[in-house]
């Protein structure tokens, strides 16, 4: 069975920091690039970061330069870094499977909250 | 970045409705587009791939299609299960977009 679970969600006061892990099972995870996707409360879905398998990343212009993604293969673990975080940062983050695939996977989530 | 114009933003219909909702892509994208169901506090869940190709498990009723940069999602017998916010998303070009969404109600 496939398995994406996120971890590393909290509160945390503007320009802080936070890492998420998104810990993978159940399929080939090194043959996956992977992706991080965003939803603020009430609104709609928003790509926020991909590894590629030969670990190139990619980002939204709404992160770029605070967020960076990682890969650890050994570990069949995604990540991302997040620093200088901001009010509308807060936001639901899910870990994705390669949604270029036949097959998509998706965690349940784990929830940023960006407050003082 | 490829802009995702989704419409309508959100429809009321009754079961066994049809139900169309679209996409225009403000570019050529190709096939690399994807539909996908998300539920109240539950993770999206992919309907169509390719534009028109239907997912595994998914019911027929569902289906995709594609005319130059406009997609659609048809749902040809609204059933009470299919009442949720529906998102298409482009995967052609990083990075990847997805539409405003579509909320489904009941009428």
């Amino acid at each position: 069975e496939v398995q994406l679970l996120e971890s590393g969600g909290g509160l945390v006061q503007p320009g802080g920091s936070l890492r998420l892990s998104c810990a993978a099972s159940g399929f080939t995870f090194n043959s996956y690039a992977m992706t991080w996707v965003r939803q603020a409360p009430g609104k709609g879905l928003e790509c926020v970061s991909l590894i590629s398998t030969s670990y190139s990343t990619y980002y939204a212009d709404s992160v770029k330069g605070r967020f960076t993604i990682s890969r650890d293969n050994s570990k069949n673990t995604l990540y991302l870094q997040m620093s200088s975080l901001r009010a509308e940062d807060t936001a639901l983050y899910y870990c994705a499977s390669d949604m270029r695939k036949p097959y998509d996977y998706w965690g349940q989530g784990t929830l940023v909250t960006v407050s003082s | 970045d490829i802009q995702m114009t989704q419409s309508p933003s959100s429809l009321s219909a009754s079961v066994g409705d049809r139900v169309t909702i679209t996409c225009r892509a403000s570019q050529g994208i190709g096939n690399d587009l994807g539909w996908y169901q998300q539920k109240p506090r539950k993770a999206p869940e992919r309907l169509i791939y390719g534009a028109s190709s239907l997912q595994s498990g998914v019911p027929s009723r569902f289906s995709g299609s594609a005319s130059g940069t406009e997609f659609t999602l048809t749902i040809s017998s609204l059933q009470p299960e299919d009442f949720a916010t529906y998102y298409c998303l482009q995967h052609n070009s990083y990075p990847w977009t997805f539409g405003q969404g579509t909320k489904v109600e009941i009428k």
